[in-house]
């Protein structure tokens, strides 16, 4: 089954560190973006940054740069999202998505995502 | 930075036809695709509408959409509406002179 299995849902503290993940099964792990995708309670999306498996080649939404880290283990098809320090404004469901079109020979990518993972909430309280 | 503005809420009655707008704060809409998402309360997003009038399978053709360049503006139509269409729906493009997915802020479908 094509799937994006996202890990548990998360409590933690402020100031702590935290690591989430986004395991992709049924395709070619490789070849697709994934990206990470905020959803502040009661809120929108928002479009956070996206890896490239294949290369890990990594690229943050400006609002979003610094703040995160996305990385990939191609070995076990897992991204990750990482958090140095949280905040309590960190609380929120965390998607990991992959985007629908990549051609690795000429760079062309469609921005859109076509499989969706089911999120992981984070809860950031002291 | 670009932005796409989506009306808050919309309400129609079961078997009627809605369409929710999306409107780019410059540029034009067209240079860039433009996406489409339902939300059910509790669930992840999936895809109803790609490439601006694409539909992914398993999508019923109740689903449809366009560009309007004149108004920068993009629309989802669902016909022959089901209580089941009951979502919020986003709208998301790329911003090329910012490299940065935006999406809308999503419109609330009401089905009474």
């Amino acid at each position: 089954e094509v799937q994006l299995v996202q890990s548990g849902a998360e409590v933690k503290k402020p100031g702590e560190s935290l690591k989430i993940s986004c395991q992709g099964s049924g395709y070619s792990f490789s070849s697709l973006w994934i990206a990470w995708v905020r959803q502040m309670p009661g809120k929108g999306l928002e479009y956070m940054g996206i890896i490239y498996p294949g290369d890990s080649d990594t690229r943050y939404s400006p609002s979003f740069q610094g703040q995160v880290t996305i990385s990939v283990d191609k070995s076990i098809r897992t991204v990750y999202l990482q958090w140095s320090s949280l905040k309590a404004s960190d609380t929120a469901m965390y998607y990991c998505a992959r985007q629908g079109y990549y051609d690795a020979l000429t760079g062309f990518q469609s921005w859109y995502f076509d499989l969706w993972g089911r999120g992981t909430l984070v809860t950031v309280s002291s | 930075n670009f932005m796409l503005t989506q009306p808050h809420s919309v309400s129609e009655s079961p078997g009627k036809t809605v369409t929710i707008s999306c409107t780019g704060s410059s540029g034009d809409i067209a240079s860039n695709y433009v996406q489409w998402y339902q939300q059910r309360p509790g669930s992840a997003p999936t895809t109803v509408i790609y490439e601006d009038y694409r539909r992914p399978s398993g999508v019923p053709d109740r689903f449809s959409a366009s560009i309007d360049s004149s108004s920068n503006s993009a629309s989802l139509t669902i016909s022959g509406l089901k209580t089941e269409d009951e979502a919020d729906y986003y709208c998301q493009s790329y911003d090329s002179t910012n490299h940065d997915v935006v999406f809308g802020g999503g419109t609330k479908l009401t089905v009474l």
